[in-house]
Formats: structure tokens, C-alpha cells, sequence
């Protein structure tokens, strides 16, 4: 069974980076058809969508963030990570990685993380 | 960016209704549309991919149409266990959400 697990610190200070990885289990993430994604819930508001990440280490992410989002993945650890610098209150959200799915001409994310809330204060 | 607009934001509903949720792209994202049911404290949940496919275990009370620029999603018969926020996503151009409908108790 594929399952995805969010982990990091639950509160950062302003300015800071914000950094998350997401690891995998259930499948490799060498496996192709596959791709790896961040997406963020601020609380009361809908789903933001960050970033994905291949196994290659291509890398796209929201042009709305402005350039402040960096994702990498390393297959040895079946994991990916998200870093998020020059993080203000507005950062503050649940976080959830989740597996894009592009077999066979499919493309939505079909498995996703429990989420890890993060939050930015001093 | 492709932008992506629901309607409505929120809705109340009973048990049995029939629900429709309409998902509007800003241009042509051709069948490059999914739905999620999202529960508070809840991972966001995939229904329905590439417009019309039903996931895996998922009710067939749920069904998905459209092409293009609209996309509905219709619950034919709303059960207690559907009421939550419904989400679109395109994956036509990288990724993006719709604002999300909530579905409530009347």
C-alpha cells in the first residue's frame, strides 16, 4: 500500500526557511508515471497547490510564491522535501505532499499525506 | 496561469438531493479535470479524474462531465457521509485548484 508521511517543524519564526519532506512507502519513487507534489491548505481557505518534483529532478512550482520554493527528492531515501524561505504568517497552513499519477494518460494526485501543520510566528 | 472558479462557494443540501457542482477553467484544459472531497482534518480525497473516470472505491452516486472550459460534478443521491468541500483541479498546465464548494446540512 502506498503511503506518503509529512514530517518537520510545526512552528518557524518569520523570515525563516520552512523545511518538510515527505517520505514514501509502498512504492519506489524510481517507478516512472509517477511525480511528487506539495500542496497547502491555509486554515479556512481552499487548496493551494506549491510545487512537483520528478524522479529525474525536474522540479515546477506556483509562480505565485515567487520564486521561494525549492523541492529536491532523493530516491536512495524514498523521500522528497520542501523548502519554503522568507516565510511570514501568510506561510501558515496544513501542509500535504501528495503522488501525482500520470499512467496511462491519467494526471491527479491519487495517494496524499495526512498533512503537517505549520506554523510561522515568534 | 489557467484560473479556475467553482460555483456555488457553498450549498445546503439533504439527504437524497441531488447535488451539482459546477468548475469553470479560464481556457481550454481539454478532459485535464479532477475532483477531490476534502473532511476537516481530513487528506483531501480523489473522486473522479480525467473528467469522467470514478476512482477506485469510489460510490457510483458520484459522476463527473464535461470538456473544454466546464466541468460538473453531480451527486445523484447525497448520503450523510458526502457533506464536505469539493475541489476541481487542472493538471492541463502544471496544477492548479478550484476555490473549493462546500456542501452542507440543511
Amino acid at each position: 500500500q502506498v503511503q506518503l508521511q509529512e514530517s518537520g517543524p510545526g512552528l518557524v519564526k518569520p523570515s525563516q526557511t520552512l523545511s518538510l519532506t515527505c517520505l514514501v512507502s509502498g512504492v519506489s519513487m524510481d517507478s516512472g508515471g509517477y511525480y511528487w507534489s506539495w500542496i497547502r491548505q491555509h486554515p479556512g481557505r481552499g487548496l493551494e497547490w506549491i510545487g512537483y518534483i520528478y524522479n529525474t529532478g525536474s522540479a515546477y512550482s506556483n509562480s505565485s510564491l515567487q520564486g521561494r520554493v525549492s523541492i529536491s527528492v532523493d530516491t536512495s531515501k524514498n523521500q522528497f522535501s520542501l523548502q519554503l524561505t522568507s516565510v511570514t504568517a501568510a506561510d501558515t497552513a496544513m501542509y500535504y505532499c501528495a503522488r501525482g499519477n500520470n499512467v496511462q494518460s491519467k494526471d491527479y494526485f491519487d495517494y496524499w499525506g495526512q498533512g503537517t501543520l505549520v506554523t510561522v510566528s515568534s | 496561469d489557467i484560473q479556475m472558479t467553482q460555483f456555488p462557494s457553498s450549498l445546503s443540501a439533504s439527504v437524497g438531493d441531488r447535488v451539482t457542482i459546477t468548475c469553470r477553467a479560464s481556457q481550454n484544459i481539454g478532459n485535464s479535470l479532477n475532483w477531490y472531497q476534502k473532511k476537516s482534518g481530513k487528506a483531501p480525497k480523489a473522486l473522479i479524474y480525467s473528467t469522467s473516470t470514478l476512482e477506485g472505491g469510489v460510490p457510483p452516486r458520484f459522476s463527473g462531465s464535461g470538456s473544454g472550459t466546464e466541468f460538473t460534478l453531480t451527486i445523484s443521491s447525497l448520503h450523510p457521509d458526502d457533506f464536505a468541500s469539493y475541489y476541481c483541479q487542472q493538471t492541463y498546465r502544471r496544477v492548479g485548484f478550484g476555490p473549493g464548494t462546500k456542501v452542507e446540512i440543511k
